[in-house]
């Protein structure tokens, strides 16, 4: 079974400072993994993805993730925050070669980036 | 914007009538979703179709009856739901349902079940 846990429902950061937003993930083999950010009165909306080879990935509007196999992390960073950051963030994953298995999300976590 | 349309972006109904949401992607992609979200909890998926074709259902309630008359279009009939299903539904589509392909979410449509 696929599972991801994002264990924080709240990330308050001060602008400019950096900013991480912590997910976990269980899977059964090896796995992709996706963030979005979805903000007010939106639907969701990509910001990466892991799917092999540089553990760093580099996404839109400056966020960054680290795959972490040895940990089963996933975790999203930005180095210099902004106020318009703040939204509700998603972690996702699905199992490679998983066939019909679908994508399974975190609860997500809120961030606020304050001024 | 994402090329993935819904309306309406508001609905309210009561438990007995019956209503339909529409979803439409200009992204030439062959496979679609409807997605349910629930404050503090998971997207949960409801349905998946692939070129047309229903290749998941998530144990959802037969009051919802989705439809997919073609490859840019789904659409989720709404029939004698109750109170519980008040949500944000979304829809999504990906090139295809390859494990690798990002999915493109709409807007949304707010639910409410009086």
């Amino acid at each position: 079974a696929q599972s991801v846990a994002q264990p924080e429902d709240q990330v308050n950061v001060a602008e400019g400072n950096p900013l991480t937003v912590k997910c976990t993930y269980s899977v059964s083999g090896n796995p992709y993994l996706f963030w979005y950010v979805q903000y007010p009165n939106r639907g969701l909306q990509f910001l990466l993805k892991y799917i092999t080879g540089d553990n760093l990935v580099k996404g839109s509007y400056g966020f960054e993730a680290e795959f972490n196999k040895s940990q089963t992390s996933f975790h999203l960073k930005k180095p210099s925050a902004l106020v318009s950051d703040s939204a509700l963030y998603f972690c996702a994953v699905r199992t490679r070669n998983s066939g019909n298995t679908p994508l399974v999300f975190g609860k997500g976590t809120r961030l606020s980036v304050i001024a | 914007e994402t090329g993935v349309t819904q309306t309406p972006r508001h609905l309210v109904m009561g438990m007995t009538n019956k209503k339909s949401l529409k979803c439409e992607q200009h992204l030439g992609h062959n496979a679609m979703y409807w997605y349910k979200q629930s404050a503090k909890k998971p997207l949960e998926l409801m349905f998946v179709y692939s070129l047309e074709e229903r290749v998941e259902n998530n144990s959802v309630p037969s009051r919802f009856s989705p439809e997919c008359p073609n490859s840019s279009h789904l659409f989720l009939h709404l029939h004698t739901l109750q109170p519980e299903d008040s949500a944000l539904y979304l829809c999504a589509s990906s090139p295809g349902r390859d494990t690798y392909n990002e999915q493109f979410f709409g807007p949304g449509t707010r639910l409410t079940v009086l």
